[in-house]
């Protein structure tokens, strides 16, 4: 799986939208970006994945940059719940286990 | 709460005693990991089994390590002669065949005293 690269943290106003950028600049063709957050003491969870295409749901967006070494999570109206671990994570098509990196602690401020 | 529980959610055990940690995965999963998370890192992938199958191990799950899931439901994870560095936080996720997502349990966090 491809490495991936985030910044260690990342401070975010309450309301405003939160930028968080991934580089994984040895991406391979078949390798999806997945981003997962973990809120203290709690297990990860899912946030959104794609493999070229921009995506969005009901909690956030992806950009993927058309070379595809990058990508942004885009929180569009941070809220003090959204103060987690976020996790950028490079997997192959088919592959199982997701390799968690040290992820960018996103802290929220009122 | 993701439907993925796990139990206990916390344990602590001297060193050298054995311990055994449950995962009951959301019902229509067939597929189910186990994670190991130690302070200040991201989780680590340990194993994971589709149906009753074990199909994948790290290299981290060392021979005083291991795991079942007997009927394709709950899964069991046992430490053998813990030792100090087998403190962490194992977690759980359970997933569709095919689906992209994986759920997550709430963790058992072990101390090794």
């Amino acid at each position: 799986d491809a490495k991936t690269t985030q910044p260690p943290s990342m401070d975010c106003a309450e309301g405003r939208a939160a930028n968080l950028p991934c580089n994984h600049s040895t991406i391979s063709g078949n390798e999806y970006v997945y981003w997962y957050r973990q809120i203290h003491s709690q297990g990860p969870q899912y946030i959104i994945h794609g493999l070229k295409n921009n995506e969005t749901n009901e909690m956030a967006s992806l950009i993927i940059t058309e070379d595809r070494k990058s990508s942004t999570l885009i929180l569009p109206h941070a809220t003090l719940r959204d103060t987690a671990v976020y996790y950028c994570i490079v997997r192959v098509e088919g592959a199982q286990k997701l390799v968690f990196g040290q992820g960018t602690r996103l802290t929220i401020n009122p | 709460d993701t439907g993925v529980s796990q139990n206990p959610r916390h344990k602590i055990t001297k060193r050298g005693q054995n311990v055994t940690f449950r995962c009951d995965p959301i019902s229509e999963h067939n597929r189910l990991y186990w994670y190991r998370q130690t302070l200040g890192q991201g989780p680590e992938f340990l194993t994971y089994f589709q149906n009753e199958a074990q199909l994948e191990k790290s290299r981290l799950l060392s021979d005083r390590f291991s795991a079942e899931r007997p009927k394709g439901s709950f899964s069991t994870l046992e430490i053998q002669r813990t030792e100090q560095g087998d403190s962490a936080m194992y977690l759980c996720a359970s997933s569709f065949h095919g689906g992209h997502e994986q759920f997550f349990g709430p963790g058992t966090r072990l101390t090794v005293l």
